[in-house]
């Protein structure tokens, strides 16, 4: 079967230091993926997705950058964090008609 | 831009029945999805329409009419557990999903 993995589940930074979100999916190859974040109380705003290996594609333009070294890896880095980075990131794929959310990762920037 | 709209909060009595609407209109249209997402937790897929229709799976039903741009999420039985937020989420053309801001339900004894 396929799982999804994110980690940390929770992380603390300071505004201005970087940030490095990994997102690896088992049981499935060339999957299609997705970064995601949620603000307090808001909906889910899709912030990169990828079709294959160095294939990414940027939603919104932002301090943040996606890289996927490896087909079945999606990392989510940012040079400095701001205080809006803050939020819940979360990881999906994509198989036929159905996507799948990872565990998440809960960022807060202080 | 994209247009997902849905009610913000629905409270409803344990075994009853709640139906949460969702309207849209986008630039595409690939199927709709409904997910579940309790607080603090992610979204878990509930169902996928992409025909009209009305599909069921146990106490959760999904209906959509793509002429009419119109989903809803129909919920019987409610259970405590059912309390969470319920998303309601676009398949654009590119596989990309667009979301609605939730709808928080509360089940009350």
């Amino acid at each position: 079967s396929q799982t999804i993995h994110q980690w940390p589940a929770t992380l603390v930074q300071p505004v201005g230091s970087p940030l490095s979100l990994e997102c690896t999916v088992e049981g499935t190859s060339n999957p299609n993926l997705y970064w995601y974040r949620q603000a307090a109380g808001r909906g889910l705003q899709l912030l990169f997705y990828s079709v294959g290996i160095g294939q990414i594609s940027s939603e919104v333009p932002q301090n943040l950058s996606a890289s996927r070294p490896q087909d079945r890896q999606f990392i989510l880095s940012s040079k400095k964090l701001l205080l809006s980075d803050s939020g819940f990131y979360l990881c999906a794929w994509n198989w036929a008609s159905e996507q799948y959310f990872g565990p998440g990762t809960r960022l807060t920037v202080t | 831009g994209q247009n997902i709209d849905q009610p913000t909060e629905m409270t409803a009595t344990e075994g009853a029945i709640v139906q949460i609407n969702c309207t849209y209109q986008t630039s595409g249209f690939n199927g709709l999805f409904w997910y579940q997402q309790h607080a603090g937790e992610a979204p878990t897929f509930l169902s996928y329409n992409v025909l009209d229709g009305l599909e069921e799976k146990g106490r959760f039903s999904s209906f959509l009419s793509r002429s009419k741009g119109y989903s809803y999420l129909l919920l019987k039985e409610l259970q405590m557990k059912d309390s969470a937020s319920y998303l309601c989420a676009v398949r654009l053309n590119d596989y990309k999903l667009s979301f609605g801001a939730g709808t928080t339900v509360t089940v009350r004894a």
